[in-house]
């Protein structure tokens, strides 16, 4: 399997425009979840999707993003309008089930700089 | 509140030396999962380990979850276990986990 797959690897915008970052999870994998990374609070987990239905978007900062879950093995995180303090990694996982054995499988993150 | 604490937050090591990691967590977190963080930012799963001890290598991991606290070791250590080590744990039912901010561990040749 080739794990799970994110795109870009790396995006630099400018403050205002649209960031659409993309996720492929392992097939099979029911359950699909997006993060964020930065220096000043850590990893956190921003929504998470079961059978392509978002189950809890706590995370979400504000209505600036907006993340969907289309089909099975497809996902996207939107940003717009972008702002400088969005610059993050952001990573997307898959698990096969949230359950006795729900080990995470992490892409290889999105590096976002907005300027 | 809901709480994954993690000490030391650094560690630097000859290569060859043991180290223990720690990772204290709140009532309301359980099914303790460890990662790897390499240099170059991917995210690997190292142990799933709500309970017991596990062993894969050079690495081990035991939780009490009475105790609310985990441990991974690492044996022997090599310049390629350097990076950044996160313990999480999933908040109640649901598949939400929390990190905690990590031990970065560096490994000198």
């Amino acid at each position: 399997d080739a794990g799970v797959i994110q795109s870009p690897r790396h995006e630099v915008t400018e403050m205002g425009q649209e960031v659409t970052l993309r996720c492929k999870p392992i097939s099979g994998h029911d359950y699909l979840f997006w993060y964020r990374q930065t220096m000043m609070r850590g990893l956190e987990l921003l929504i998470y999707f079961n059978n392509n239905v978002p189950i809890d978007d706590s995370g979400m900062p504000e209505d600036r993003f907006s993340a969907k879950m289309p089909n099975a093995s497809f996902s996207t995180l939107k940003i717009q309008p972008s702002e400088p303090r969005d610059s993050a990694v952001y990573f997307c996982a898959s698990s096969l089930e949230s359950g006795a054995t729900d080990t995470q499988y992490f892409g290889p993150g999105t590096r976002l700089t907005v300027l | 509140g809901i709480q994954v604490e993690q000490s030391p937050p650094d560690l630097i090591l000859q290569e060859g030396a043991n180290s223990t990691l720690r990772c204290n967590f709140s009532d309301s977190v359980n099914n303790l999962q460890w990662f790897h963080q390499n240099p170059w930012g991917q995210l690997i799963n190292l142990f799933y380990i709500p309970s017991g001890t596990k062993q894969n290598g050079r690495l081990s991991a035991t939780t009490v979850a009475t105790e609310r606290y985990s441990l991974l070791y690492i044996s022997s250590s090599q310049t390629t276990d350097s990076g950044v080590y996160f313990c999480a744990g999933r908040v109640n039912q649901g598949g939400k986990l929390i990190f905690g901010q990590g031990t970065e561990l560096s490994v000198k040749p």
